[in-house]
């Protein structure tokens, strides 16, 4: 499985925007990028995924480098809601393989 | 939106009986189901990839013979842990995806389940 690579911990502020970072640098050409969170005992949740482009929903933003080495999610205004560990997964032809992800704390 | 949801969500058991997790996709039909373990302060861990109407495929440890998958239709996915330990405590996850696995499939998680083995 292709491996990602992101920082074990972020911290923000309240209502300030979040860039967690994300590194795969053996990202094939048919993979996309997936990102999910993981709320304090729940299931993963669907962020964003994409494959070259910038990415947008009501969620979060994603931003890919040209090389597609790596990525950014973009949290806009984070919220002590948003406080989670955010894993950036590579899509291939099998299941979601998680890593370690970035657990994210959110201070008000 | 897809939900994919799991019942129960708390289950407590005894050591060596047998308890069975639910998986059902409420708006969607999957064809392929995965399983995932994950004890406290750790990632999710693959267990198993479920296909509806065969068997199901194990990663390398897991122990077909006591995690006992079922995908009999295209909405229901089971897990039964059988002859259960304290060790087999943990958080158990289910996800979804609507159609045969491509690399850009949204893939649908479930709530989860926690099993606790007395």
């Amino acid at each position: 499985d292709a491996k990602t690579t992101q920082p074990n911990s972020m911290e923000s502020n309240e209502e300030e925007p979040v860039h967690l970072p994300c590194n795969h640098s053996t990202i094939s050409g048919t993979d996309y990028i997936h990102w999910y969170r993981q709320l304090p005992s729940q299931g993963p949740e669907y962020v964003i995924h994409g494959l070259t482009s910038n990415v947008n929903n009501r969620m979060a933003s994603l931003a890919i480098a040209e090389d597609r080495k790596s990525s950014t999610l973009i949290l806009h205004r984070a919220t002590l809601r948003d406080a989670a560990v955010y894993y950036c997964i590579l899509g291939r032809n099998t299941p979601l393989v998680f890593g370690k992800g970035t657990r994210l704390s959110v201070i008000a | 939106g897809a939900v994919v949801s799991q019942h129960p969500s708390r289950v407590i058991c005894k050591s060596g009986t047998s308890v069975k997790i639910e998986c059902r996709s409420l708006d969607f039909q999957a064809t392929t189901m995965f399983w995932y373990r994950q004890f406290p302060k750790q990632s999710l861990m693959l267990m198993a990839t479920s296909n509806e109407g065969s068997k199901a495929t194990y990663e390398q440890g897991v122990e077909k013979d006591k995690f006992l998958i079922n995908h009999a239709s295209l909405t229901l996915s089971t897990l039964t842990v059988t002859s259960a330990h304290p060790e087999d405590s943990s958080f158990y996850i289910c996800s979804a995806s609507k159609q045969p696995l491509l690399s850009g499939n949204t893939i649908y998680f479930g709530e989860g389940s926690w099993l606790t083995v007395v």
